[in-house]
């Protein structure tokens, strides 16, 4: 089975800042990697799928980016309201997620 | 607008039993797969089940396998989770989530439910 393994578990970081978090599996997962932010309280919502294609009404500062086994969610400038939890994800026979990075202030 | 609202949770004692309901609206639901996920403190986000469009293929994972049954009405939108045999390691809030467009992603999620499992 697949394993997702997150880094650095938490990140500190001020408003404008450059945050790069990263996602690494233990075997490729070809191209059906996912971000997710997910803020106290609230449900986790979809940034980024297929490693690089942000959802939805994202902003443009979110970027994913990696290949195969190595993947990486950059927040180009730090805004108040990107503090929260980021997860990645990977789908091969279901869903499966890391173990989440803490972005903090 | 996409909503999707959970109820059912609640607490219950090891061995019980407890059905989760979710109410979906803004999409045609007989058209996504649907999904339950959990989450606890400990164990973050995990994928509990997985039932496909007309409800003919249901997938779960290995830990939940003969206890809970995921079923889902299209005629009233609305998905299911029935537990049993529940353990304190069931312990969690429970989503309720649509499928992304395109597959293999999870795109929208409900408000969540709690399961409390204790004696």
């Amino acid at each position: 089975e697949i394993v997702l393994t997150q880094s650095p578990a938490t990140l500190s970081l001020s408003p404008g800042e450059r945050a790069t978090l990263s996602c690494r599996a233990s075997q490729s997962v070809r191209n059906y990697l996912g971000w997710y932010q997910q803020k106290p309280g609230q449900a986790p919502r979809l940034l980024i799928y297929d490693i690089s294609k942000r959802a939805t009404g994202i902003p443009a500062r979110f970027s994913g980016s990696g290949s195969a086994t190595d993947f990486t969610l950059t927040i180009s400038s730090l805004e108040p309201e990107d503090f929260a939890v980021y997860y990645c994800q990977q789908f091969t026979n279901w869903p499966l997620f890391g173990q989440g990075t803490k972005l903090e202030i | 607008e996409v909503q999707l609202v959970e109820s059912g949770g609640g607490l219950v004692q090891p061995g019980g039993s407890l059905r989760l309901s979710c109410a979906a609206s803004g999409f045609t639901f007989s058209t996504f797969w649907m999904y339950w996920v959990r989450q606890t403190p400990g164990k973050g986000l995990e994928y509990v089940a997985s039932i496909k469009e007309d409800g003919s293929e249901k997938y779960y994972v290995d830990s939940v396998k003969g206890r809970f049954t995921i079923s889902r009405d299209n005629a009233k939108n609305s998905l299911y989770l029935q537990m049993s045999s529940l353990r304190d390691e069931d312990t969690a809030v429970y989503y309720c989530v649509r499928d992304f467009s395109s597959g293999w992603y999870l795109e929208y999620w409900g408000q969540g439910t709690l399961v409390t499992v204790s004696s």
